[in-house]
């Protein structure tokens, strides 16, 4: 199968860290993407990773492991407007689509 | 500037009514996508076309059929609408290839509610 398991919710304070975790299937593994999602709105593109190591932009960054099939998303200086949904999705090697993950949907607090 | 657009962001039909749920997308992409989007599930794929008159089932295509006679569209028929289909459609473009060109564009979706 192509399982991708994320946190269903998680909870930060502004201004804080948080890390948003993503563990898939490593098998044909070829790429993965993290897309924000507001409520009410289309996902938008965050980070794209497909060599081991982390991606930074600005505030957000993303780290891939292969061997070990996972994945986060590093927020720093958390904003109220960073409150959404995080969605990672595993492209593989033999299509043109992906498969998403059920997303993590964030709560930032004043 | 990338764009997608949906035919509609609300819709409201009856049971076993056929829907139409159109997708527009300006960026000369080869692939597009119908997902569905219910709380707690994520985006599932529904079907998904790489060019024109060519189609590919996604993970749930029961009770669904696509339509692509142009590049730019690609529509998503619901032959007879029923109660489980109420939820968030969305549809997605790409370009063909590999890597960061994967990236997937998102209209703003469609909010079906089946009654």
């Amino acid at each position: 199968g192509q399982n991708i398991d994320q946190p269903t919710e998680m909870t930060a304070t502004e201004g804080a860290i948080v890390q948003i975790n993503c563990t898939y299937q490593t098998s044909g593994f070829n790429g993965l993407f993290w897309y924000q999602q507001h409520a009410g709105e289309a996902p938008t593109f965050l980070s794209y990773n497909v060599l081991d190591g982390l991606e930074e932009k600005g505030r957000f960054s993303s780290f891939l492991s292969r061997s070990k099939g996972y994945s986060y998303l590093l927020l720093k200086e958390l904003q109220m407007k960073d409150s959404a949904s995080y969605l990672c999705a595993r492209r593989d090697n033999y299509g043109q689509n992906f498969v998403f993950g059920p997303g993590t949907r964030l709560s930032v607090l004043p | 500037d990338v764009k997608v657009t949906q035919s509609s962001r609300y819709l409201v039909k009856r049971t076993g009514e056929k829907v139409f749920l159109e997708c527009v997308q300006d960026m000369d992409h080869e692939n597009m996508f119908w997902y569905r989007q219910d709380p707690g599930l994520g985006l599932r794929l529904i079907y998904f076309s790489y060019d024109v008159k060519m189609k590919e089932k996604g993970d749930i295509p029961e009770g669904y059929s696509v339509s692509r006679e142009k590049k730019e569209r690609f529509s998503l028929i619901l032959e007879s609408a029923s109660t489980n289909q109420t939820s968030m459609y969305l549809c997605a473009s790409s370009l063909f290839g590999q890597g960061r060109l994967n990236e997937q564009y998102f209209g703003p979706g469609t909010r079906l509610t089946v009654t």
